[in-house]
C-alpha cells in the first residue's frame, strides 16, 4: 500500500533555505513528485525525481532521495515571499498519485 | 500550448441535487485524472481515464462517477449531493499511458454544498 507522510508547518526567514521532508512506504514508487500550491490555484509541479537517482538539482530546488529509508526532501535555496504556499509530496503507482497531507510554507521577513 | 481547464470555476448546489464538472486536457495528453481536495481528507484520487477507458479508481462511492470522450475531455459526475461533497475538485492530465509520465493540473473546481 502506500502513504506519505509530511510535516505540517514550516516557518522560515527570507534568504534562508528552507528543508521539506517527506516519507513514504511504497518502495516500488517509480517517480516521486513535488508540487506546489497557492492559495486559490492547482497544484504547480515543481519537481520530480526517479528512484533510481539520489539527488536532482533545478535552479534553487533540490530534491534528495534515500531510497534505503523511503525519505524524499525538497531544499529551497534562498527563500523568498513569493515561496510561501503549500508543498505536496506524491508517489505514483497504478496510474493515480498518493499525497501526503503537504507542508505550509510561511516565510517571514 | 494551453494548459488544463476546468468548468465551471465556482459552483453552489444544494443536497441532493447532482453536478457534472468538465475537464479540457493539454493538447495531446491522453490520460485524464480527477482528485478530490478537502482540508480533512487532503488530496484523494477519485478515478483515471486513458483513451476512453476508466483505468483505475479510488474508494469514492458509486455516486462519483466519470467517463472520457474521444478528444481526451473528460467528465465527472456527483449525484445525491451531501454536504461532505464540498471540496476543490482537480483535474490532472498527462500525455501517454505511462505510470512515470509527469501529470499537470488544471486550477480546480470548487464547489461547495448547502
Amino acid at each position: 500500500g502506500e502513504d506519505v507522510e509530511q510535516s505540517l508547518f514550516l516557518s522560515v526567514r527570507e534568504g534562508d533555505s528552507s528543508v521539506i521532508n517527506c516519507t513514504y512506504t511504497d518502495s516500488s514508487s517509480t517517480y516521486l513528485y513535488w508540487y506546489k500550491q497557492e492559495p486559490g490555484a492547482g497544484l504547480q509541479l515543481l519537481t520530480y525525481i526517479f528512484s533510481n537517482m539520489d539527488m536532482k538539482q533545478d535552479q534553487r530546488l533540490t530534491v534528495l532521495l534515500n531510497k534505503k529509508d523511503k525519505h524524499l526532501s525538497l531544499r529551497i535555496a534562498d527563500t523568498q515571499t513569493g515561496d510561501s504556499a503549500i508543498y505536496f509530496c506524491a508517489e505514483s503507482m497504478d496510474y493515480k498519485l498518493s499525497f501526503g497531507a503537504g507542508t505550509t510554507v510561511t516565510v517571514r521577513a | 500550448k494551453a494548459g488544463v481547464t476546468q468548468t465551471p470555476r465556482y459552483l453552489i448546489k444544494t443536497r441532493g441535487q447532482q453536478v457534472t464538472l468538465s475537464c479540457s486536457p493539454i493538447s495531446g495528453h491522453r490520460s485524464v485524472s480527477w482528485y478530490q481536495q478537502t482540508p480533512g481528507q487532503g488530496l484523494q484520487f477519485l478515478f483515471e481515464y486513458f483513451s476512453e477507458t476508466q483505468r483505475n479508481k479510488g474508494n469514492f462511492p458509486g455516486r462519483f462517477s466519470g467517463r472520457q470522450f474521444s478528444n481526451s475531455r473528460s467528465e465527472m459526475n456527483v449525484s445525491t449531493l451531501e454536504l461532505g461533497d464540498s471540496a476543490l475538485y482537480l483535474c490532472a492530465t498527462r500525455q501517454g499511458q505511462g505510470n512515470q509520465e509527469t501529470q499537470y493540473f488544471g486550477p480546480g473546481t470548487r464547489l461547495l454544498v448547502l
